[in-house]
């Protein structure tokens, strides 16, 4: 049981290169998120889906696109990096019922120059 | 609209309590919860309230809810080094959404 993965870890891109973040998780939970975090700004919401097929956006989603394309696995998509998008990123799952916490990924470190 | 506001940063004694202060605004908020994230790591829940209770108590760590003035707090007793770490401040939204704050930084002196 991996839990919430994420790839890659790091990357650097140059402003106007597009890229896909890819996320998985093998719990078997309806609700997947996508964060990005900043400096004394916490987590931002860009993205969710609260259950396959559905997505919705967040508190930032422009510049970025999603995809649920199966149960477990969620992308975010950047098509033309601006050096503003530079963060970390985390997904998210969650099963059902406000009790219930978020997993959370280890991260991807996004640098755009 | 939905928002949580923290402190950025406490700086407390090894061996001193640490108190984590955050504000919600949504009061039909039904869970509050508190995340830990170290250094390079991703967030990991650290504990939660129901909105019907004031008080929760797990070892070292005691979350008080003051739902009147929509005041939570985190309590680490006994604080030591391995507590550094950012605090996060969430509150459940509706839609599947949980909100987060901006962190507590916890610093530890010797």
């Amino acid at each position: 049981n991996a839990g919430v993965t994420q790839t890659p870890k790091f990357q650097v891109l140059k402003t106007g290169q597009s890229m896909t973040l890819q996320c998985a998780q093998d719990m078997n939970h309806n609700s997947m998120y996508w964060y990005r975090q900043d400096p004394g700004m916490g987590l931002r919401l860009i993205y969710y889906s609260a259950s396959e097929g559905t997505t919705d956006k967040g508190e930032v989603p422009n510049g970025y696109n999603v995809s649920r394309l199966n149960k477990r696995e969620f992308s975010l998509r950047l098509e033309s990096a601006a050096p503003s998008q530079t963060s970390v990123y985390f997904c998210a799952s969650r099963p059902p019922g406000p009790e219930e916490t978020q997993y959370f990924g280890p991260g991807t470190r996004l640098l755009v120059l | 609209g939905e928002d949580v506001e923290q402190s950025l940063f406490l700086s407390v004694r090894e061996g001193d309590s640490s108190v984590i202060n955050c504000t919600y605004t949504d009061s039909s908020s039904t869970y509050l919860y508190w995340y830990k994230q170290e250094p390079g790591a991703g967030l990991q829940l650290l504990t939660y309230i129901f909105s019907n209770m004031d008080m929760k108590q797990d070892q070292r760590l005691t979350v008080l809810l003051n739902k009147k003035d929509k005041h939570l707090s985190l309590r680490i007793a006994d604080t030591q080094t391995g507590d550094s770490a950012i605090y996060f401040c969430a509150e459940y939204s509706s839609a599947s959404k949980i909100i987060f704050g901006s962190g507590t930084r916890l610093s530890i002196r010797p």
